[in-house]
């Protein structure tokens, strides 16, 4: 089942380049997430958000920005990629009711930056 | 600040060794926690919350508010637990990680 899809799986770009990753989910739910995770390092939140008009940084949005085009749709930007971007990245969606916190995720982007 | 910390990056045990996952968090609010578990080539997925205080896969947590742990145990592992581990905290909202335990259950 594929609820929560990430667009492209994997991706190679030179430094300075500016690349989109996307995510679409058909769970209905209103808050989006994208997370980067690094051995070592666990996953780290970088943007979040709880509606259409609603975006938040996390604790390391430096070097990217966000874009909530539908309920369903939630596209990370790099605007200039450097390498130490590199990453795993994974969007996540939650519910926003009370017993509907569990968070589902995509199958991850493989970013390498070089 | 709300935090999360897995102490074991790697944890390595024999097929039907008790395991124990370690998790402890730091938050001010009312904690609500959550075991997730990523096998090989798979995306992350709920292992189980304390709220639920359910067995998974035989897999238990408990809530320890006055240790601030919720570590994850299974009585007898076996092979196919092996996977990355993490333990997660819902404060203010969002979902923080701790940075992930690898589990390997060897034959």
């Amino acid at each position: 089942d594929a609820d929560v899809t990430q667009t492209p799986r994997n991706r190679i770009t030179k430094t300075g380049k500016r690349i989109m990753l996307e995510c679409s989910q058909t769970k209905g739910h209103d808050r989006m997430y994208w997370y980067r995770q690094d051995p070592g390092l666990g996953l780290r939140l970088i943007y979040y958000s709880f509606d259409v008009k609603d975006i938040n940084k996390g604790e390391i949005s430096d070097g990217y920005s966000v874009s909530r085009q539908a309920q369903a749709k939630f596209s990370l930007s790099l605007e200039s990629a450097i390498p130490n971007q590199t990453a795993l990245y994974f969007c996540a969606t939650s519910g926003s009711g009370q017993g509907d916190t569990e968070a589902f995720f995509g199958q991850g982007t493989r970013l390498t930056v070089v | 600040a709300q935090r999360v910390t897995q102490p074991e990056k790697l944890l390595s045990v024999f097929k039907g060794a008790p395991v124990e996952l370690k998790c402890n968090y730091s938050y001010s609010g009312s904690p609500e926690l959550f075991w997730y578990v990523q096998y090989s080539r798979q995306r992350l997925q709920l292992l189980l919350r304390h709220i639920s205080r359910e067995s998974i896969k035989g897999f238990t947590a408990d809530l320890n508010k006055g240790e601030t742990s919720f570590h994850l145990k299974k009585p007898f592992a076996q092979e196919e637990d092996s996977a990355m581990y993490y333990c997660a905290l819902r404060a203010f909202q969002k979902l923080v990680f701790g940075t992930g335990t690898r589990l390997l259950v060897s034959p």
